[in-house]
Parts: C-alpha cells; sequence; structure tokens
C-alpha cells in the first residue's frame, strides 16, 4: 500500500457543484493530517488541517476515520478559483517533522 | 502576513557544479525543512532541520547534499555535485512546531 493514496483525477466540475477527495493513508500511528493545495508549478499551501472530529472552513469540510484510515476533503459551491491540485498530506509520528504527500487530485472547475 | 522566502527562484547550472538555494523562514519558526518536487511527481521530502542539526533525512539526501543555518535568519541547501536526476523545484518550509508547515515559493534547478 503507498503511503497516501489520493483518488485519480482529474475532476471537472460546473461551478457552483459540490465536489469530494479522498486519500488513505497506511501509518495507522499517524497523528497529524491535512489538506493542501497546489497551483501550477507554485507552492503548496495549507488549505486546513483535519481533525478527529471533523472540521470546517467556509465552503470547506474536512474528515478523518481513523479506523479506516481515511481522510476525506468535501468542497461546497465551487468556485473558478477552486481549479488546483489538491494534496492529502500525513505527518508520522517521529520522523523530524517529515510531511507525506500523496500525488494529488487535480480539480478543475468550469464557468 | 509573514511568509517563507527562496533566492533564487530560478537557477540554471551544468552537471558536476555546486549550487547553493537560499531560504528565509518565517522569523519566529525553530523548525526547517526542504522538499523536492520533480516535474509531474509529488512532493518529496528530503531533510528537516532543529536547533542548528539534522532531524530526519530521507534516502534522497545522500552526501551530495548539506543544510547549513549560517546565521540567524537564512537556511541553505547546497547540492555539492550536481546530476541531471537533481533538475526539480526545491521547497524550503518552516514551522513553529513539527506539524503546520509553510512552504516557500521554491526554486526550479536545471541541471544541464
Amino acid at each position: 500500500r503507498k503511503e497516501v493514496e489520493q483518488d485519480p483525477g482529474p475532476f471537472n466540475v460546473p461551478e457552483g457543484a459540490t465536489v469530494a477527495f479522498n486519500c488513505t493513508y497506511s501509518n495507522s500511528a499517524s497523528q497529524s493530517f491535512f489538506w493542501y493545495r497546489q497551483d501550477c508549478r507554485k507552492e503548496p499551501k495549507l488549505l486546513m488541517s483535519v481533525y478527529s472530529s471533523g472540521n470546517e472552513d467556509g465552503r470547506f469540510t474536512a474528515q478523518l476515520n481513523r479506523a479506516s484510515q481515511y481522510i476525506s476533503l468535501l468542497i461546497r459551491d465551487s468556485k473558478l478559483s477552486d481549479s488546483a491540485t489538491y494534496l492529502c498530506v500525513v505527518n508520522p509520528p517521529n520522523q523530524g517533522g517529515k510531511l507525506i504527500f500523496g500525488q494529488g487530485t487535480e480539480l478543475s472547475v468550469k464557468p | 502576513e509573514p511568509e517563507v522566502t527562496q533566492t533564487p527562484s530560478h537557477q540554471v547550472t551544468q552537471m558536476g557544479q555546486e549550487v547553493i538555494l537560499r531560504c528565509v523562514p518565517i522569523s519566529n519558526h525553530l523548525y526547517f525543512y526542504w522538499y523536492r518536487q520533480i516535474l509531474g511527481q509529488k512532493v518529496e521530502f528530503l531533510v528537516s532541520f532543529y536547533n542548528n542539526e539534522i532531524s530526519e533525512k530521507s534516502e534522497i539526501f545522500d552526501d551530495q547534499f548539506s543544510v547549513e543555518r549560517p546565521d540567524g535568519s537564512n537556511f541553505t541547501l547546497k547540492i555539492r555535485s550536481t546530476k541531471l536526476e537533481d533538475s526539480a523545484m526545491y521547497f524550503c518550509a518552516s514551522s513553529e512546531d513539527w506539524e503546520t508547515q509553510y512552504f516557500g515559493p521554491g526554486t526550479r534547478l536545471l541541471v544541464l
């Protein structure tokens, strides 16, 4: 199993659509999880941390299922500016802060 | 809002040459990192650095690579003798703790 595995993309959706991304991770001892977004040829930018109880930030909702080692990101009412690659990121324990990135899922929001 | 900065934004070098990539982390952060991303591939961890020493390094970070914090603000990555396969985007990141990391805009390195 890959350390962090994401849905294959690309996702092409119309403006206003709801879209969900999924991610699985292999290290069951991992404690910290994040979603980053990356625009073409730019740096990863932190979108949100993922907490055990699930958390929401505006149109974005992140969920964590530790038993299934599964993380999700839901984007509601998608905007053209949401077009980017979404990176699922895991911080495994006792590895000096090393972040493990998934391959990313590309989202394209069309008018 | 404080940001991580990196210089240069682009670097072209000949195979076998040494390169130094520079980063200025966010000022109150104590943990520093280098990652790289080969075109079309995922972001990969290279090294983490805390309290003036390496905390963790990946298999990629071999003897050709070194990091240094030469003063109170800069954090550098040196590649001693570049190879073609070192061509990638190199990102510096910093954090207050071991968790939430903020990335710089990257240096695009091309080895010819």
